[in-house]
């Protein structure tokens, strides 16, 4: 079945520093790849969504490119900044409109 | 624009009381709706998905239940809460056809006792 692997639970980077956060994925299909973050006692929010085509999407600093070959959709930002401080959901959609798979989570604090 | 409301913010409710939990999508006609449950510190799990009216699928029961009475709302339900049902309820929408993204609600806390 479907599935999202996320890699690193917690996270903690200073202020300015590089951000990755790797996602893997395994699809039977051709899934979109999303990246959704959450603020403590918020509901989680849109932050990334793959194209079908090369383009790499971008929202807010943040990017991730959907790596067919190696089943990848890591989050990447040049520059960490407090704000960021967030729980980051990967999520997989297997095409259609039914079923949606969330990884754990990666929990990414930043620190000045 | 589209708005997704849900009742209630939060409850405290006795093991083996009833649960009703409330969703309603403004501004879409004919979305299609999800029910996820977040456990503290857990990640998201998708209960059910409704793509029309009178129609609901289960991905994972959890004891609970799901209707869809009209196009903008989506209810979750149960008539014994278990303490294992206490969590994070977020309903979901997405647009009908062709695209993926969902949109979350606000959520609903549930403590069960």
């Amino acid at each position: 079945g479907d599935s999202v692997t996320q890699t690193e639970g917690l996270v903690t980077l200073t202020e300015g520093l590089p951000v990755m956060l790797n996602c893997t994925y395994q699809s039977t299909y051709s899934p979109f790849l999303f990246w959704y973050v959450q603020h403590l006692n918020e509901a989680p929010k849109l932050l990334l969504k793959s194209f079908t085509d090369n383009k790499r999407p971008e929202h807010q600093g943040f990017h991730a490119t959907l790596h067919k070959s190696s089943s990848s959709f890591h989050l990447q930002k040049s520059s960490a900044q407090l704000s960021d401080s967030a729980l980051y959901y990967c999520a997989l959609s297997d095409g259609g409109y039914q079923n949606f798979y969330f990884g754990k989570g990666t929990s990414l604090t930043v620190i000045p | 624009a589209q708005t997704i409301h849900q009742w209630p913010v939060a409850e405290i409710k006795a093991v083996g009381s009833p649960l009703s939990l409330g969703c309603t999508i403004k501004g879409k006609s004919s979305p299609n709706l999800y029910w996820y449950w977040q456990a503290t510190g857990g990640t998201l799990q998708q209960l059910f998905y409704s793509i029309t009216v009178g129609q609901v699928e289960s991905v994972v029961q959890l004891n609970l239940s799901a209707s869809r009475p009209k196009d903008d709302q989506f209810i979750l339900s149960t008539e014994k809460l278990l303490l294992s049902h206490s969590g994070f309820y977020l309903c979901a929408w997405s647009p009908d056809w062709g695209q993926d993204t969902q949109y979350f609600g606000p959520g609903t806390r549930l403590l069960v006792l």
